[in-house]
């Protein structure tokens, strides 16, 4: 079965850093392009970005470029998101997606999510 | 403000079919495929639709999706009670160089 597996719930204070992450399993991690997608509570779905884990070529969504950072260690079939410094409008339920059909196509399967909240 | 537009409410009686439309540009929906979601309360979104009008295995084929021009719309029929749920298209732009998602429609199941 293809499952992505994401860490756990965290709670931070502004100005910390973090790192999430999302590990795949049942299939060939290093072929498919692996995404992040931002929802903050009780709004709709935002597209971060995305990272290719063969070669790690990363693309960032406009909105999500500089405010954080997608990697990948293929060894251990995991992508990770980070932050350096946390704001409260990080306060969101973070999903990772695997993209199938390249980069035009679909979202499947999505991890668990992971709620990050960020207090002041 | 997304760039794929959606009504952000839907409603039917059971049994009754119901459409939820996504509107985009030429760079978007107008030139690349489109997918869409449904997010059950409290749970992660899982992929109902592919490539417009595909099925993944397991999704139930009271569930179809079109595409013309610029435009992309999920049918329900046979509606359910269990299929109350928020509703959300995607497709790649090319302009943005990234994915882009509607903003999601609430189906209401009266």
């Amino acid at each position: 079965e293809v499952q992505l597996v994401q860490s756990g719930a965290e709670v931070k204070k502004s100005g910390e850093s973090l790192k999430i992450s999302c590990k795949g399993s049942g299939y060939s991690f290093s072929t498919y392009w692996i995404g992040w997608v931002r929802q903050m509570p009780g709004k709709g779905l935002e597209w971060m970005g995305i990272i290719y884990p063969g070669d790690s070529e990363t693309r960032y969504s406009p909105s999500f470029q500089g405010q954080v950072t997608i990697s990948v260690d293929k060894s251990l079939s995991t992508a990770y998101l980070q932050w350096t410094s946390l704001k409260t409008s990080d306060t969101a339920t973070y999903y990772c997606v695997r993209a199938v059909g390249g980069t035009s196509g679909w979202f499947a399967p999505w991890g668990q999510g992971t709620l990050v909240t960020v207090s002041s | 403000q997304s760039v794929l537009t959606q009504s952000p409410s839907a409603s039917g009686t059971p049994g009754q079919r119901v459409t939820i439309s996504c509107s985009g540009s030429s760079s978007n929906i107008g030139s690349n495929s489109v997918s869409w979601y449904q997010q059950l309360p409290g749970t992660a979104p899982k992929v109902l639709i592919f490539s417009n009008n595909q099925r993944p295995s397991g999704v139930p084929d009271r569930f179809s999706g079109s595409k013309s021009g610029t435009s992309a719309s999920l049918a329900i029929s046979g509606l359910q009670s269990e299929d109350e749920a928020d509703y959300y298209c995607a497709s790649w732009d090319d302009s943005l160089n990234g994915w882009v998602f509607g903003g999601g429609t609430k189906l209401t199941v009266l």
